[in-house]
């Protein structure tokens, strides 16, 4: 069965610190990855996806991508009271159709 | 450019009942995504429209269903609601070359 499965937390950082996320996934048949961030209330929104091994830096968000490990990983530098949210792991699986397996979330606390 | 529109945005129902939700996908997407947010389970996929067909489907009884219509825009209809049916409904757009899924704000159904 395919999962992906993240630590739900909270994990708790100070401000300007680099908050560290993870994502382990069942499968190797995977294709890419994504990290969408959730604030409570509201919908997913996309941080970034990757689906090569190696890193994949946009802003203060980089993610690391090892398919032999079987993991994905999320950091967050300089992080921000606005960073304050649930991050979830996704994963799509196979070469036809969207369909996304999600984990369930880390929440993360970011104090000032 | 207008993002995912979901109507209605919150709804109660009670047992037994039905509801169709309806969500209309960025301009120029043609794919939609249906997923269900619950507390205890998290983002479960439930189904794929593309081009009005079903290209994916979620573990999810046959109470839940869906269809696409010739503009793209998409719904879903749960018939016989259950308590457990109550959650965040999302939809999400995707474009016809891309990996990026764009979430709506989510319906938010109580059954009672």
């Amino acid at each position: 069965q395919k999962e992906v499965e993240q630590n739900s937390g909270p994990l708790s950082v100070p401000e300007g610190a680099i908050a560290s996320l993870n994502c382990t996934y069942s499968d190797r048949g995977s294709q890419s990855f994504f990290w969408y961030r959730q604030y409570s209330g509201k919908s997913p929104e996309l941080i970034m996806f990757i689906y090569s091994n190696g890193d994949k830096e946009d802003g203060r968000f980089t993610a690391q991508l090892n398919k032999a490990s079987q993991y994905v990983s999320l950091l967050i530098r300089d992080s921000q009271p606005s960073d304050s949210a649930t991050y979830l792991c996704a994963v799509k699986w196979g070469a036809a159709g969207n369909k996304l397996t999600f984990g369930g979330g880390t929440r993360v606390l970011v104090k000032p | 450019k207008a993002g995912v529109t979901q109507t209605p945005r919150y709804l109660i129902k009670t047992r037994g009942q039905q509801v169709t939700l309806s969500c209309s996908p960025i301009s120029g997407h043609r794919s939609v995504s249906w997923y269900q947010q619950t507390p205890g389970q998290g983002l479960q996929f439930l189904f794929e429209y593309f081009s009005e067909t079903q290209r994916n489907k979620g573990n999810f009884p046959g109470r839940f269903s869906g269809r696409q219509f010739s503009n793209s825009r998409s719904e879903m209809n749960v018939s016989t609601l259950e308590l457990g049916d109550s959650a965040l409904y999302l939809c999400a757009s995707i474009p016809t070359a891309g990996e990026t899924q764009y979430f709506g704000p989510g319906t938010r159904l109580l059954v009672l």
